[in-house]
């Protein structure tokens, strides 16, 4: 089992550009998040999916949108990027909300110039 | 507003010692908590979590402490080893989402 896979590892973007950011599981996990992380702070939640066709929002939603295209894919979209994006967004899945072990992607580290 | 926090930003041990990592939280509606290890440009992995219905769970090598009265979460790591050298978050449970705190970067002195 690979986990769970994101994808790009690294992207570097200019200003006003979009891009979406991919994600996959294959634990057969019903929820899934995005955080993001920025240097010397804690993960903070960006978007979830309790389960397959529901998506809410979490602490910072703000110039993303989200995208739970089946069970096992959750994408990030950045419409219109801007450098306070700037960040390391990690993908999350767990078998049932958030009672219970999340287990995270190897991130994606975006720089917005 | 309710958060989750770390006593202190860093922690350096020597390797062998026990390690004690600190932390507060001020949800009091909190039911569950857990805490998650990241090594150097790795995703959080998980280590032990507890339910609020317990005061302590060992794992291996580890035990969680959680103090409702006064809202205080540890993590204790016996014998402690240069692979323990990371970043610890501890994050509670909050209307169905986790709440990290900042992290507490762990280094192991040989």
């Amino acid at each position: 089992n690979a986990g769970v896979t994101q994808t790009p590892k690294f992207q570097v973007l200019k200003t006003g550009q979009s891009m979406t950011l991919q994600c996959a599981q294959d634990m057969n996990h019903n929820s899934m998040y995005w955080y993001r992380q920025d240097p010397g702070m804690g993960l903070r939640l960006i978007y979830y999916s309790a389960s397959e066709g529901t998506t809410d929002k979490g602490e910072v939603p703000n110039g993303y949108n989200v995208s739970r295209l089946n069970k096992r894919e959750f994408s990030l979209r950045l419409e219109s990027a801007a450098p306070s994006q700037t960040s390391v967004y990690f993908c999350a899945s767990s078998e049932q909300g958030a009672m219970g072990e999340q287990f995270f992607g190897p991130g994606t580290r975006l720089t917005v110039l | 507003g309710e958060s989750v926090g770390l006593h202190l930003p860093t922690l350096s041990v020597q390797e062998g010692d026990n390690s004690i990592i600190n932390c507060a939280y001020s949800n009091s509606a909190s039911d569950y908590f857990i805490w998650y290890k990241q090594e150097s440009g790795k995703g959080p992995q998980f280590i032990i979590d507890i339910r609020s219905n317990m005061d302590k769970r060992q794992g291996q090598r580890v035990t969680v402490l959680l103090n409702k009265t006064v809202k205080h979460l540890s993590l204790q790591i016996a014998a402690t080893q240069p692979g323990d050298s990371a970043v610890y978050f501890c994050a509670e449970n909050t209307d169905y989402k986790l709440s990290f705190g900042a992290g507490t970067t762990v280094t192991v002195r040989a």
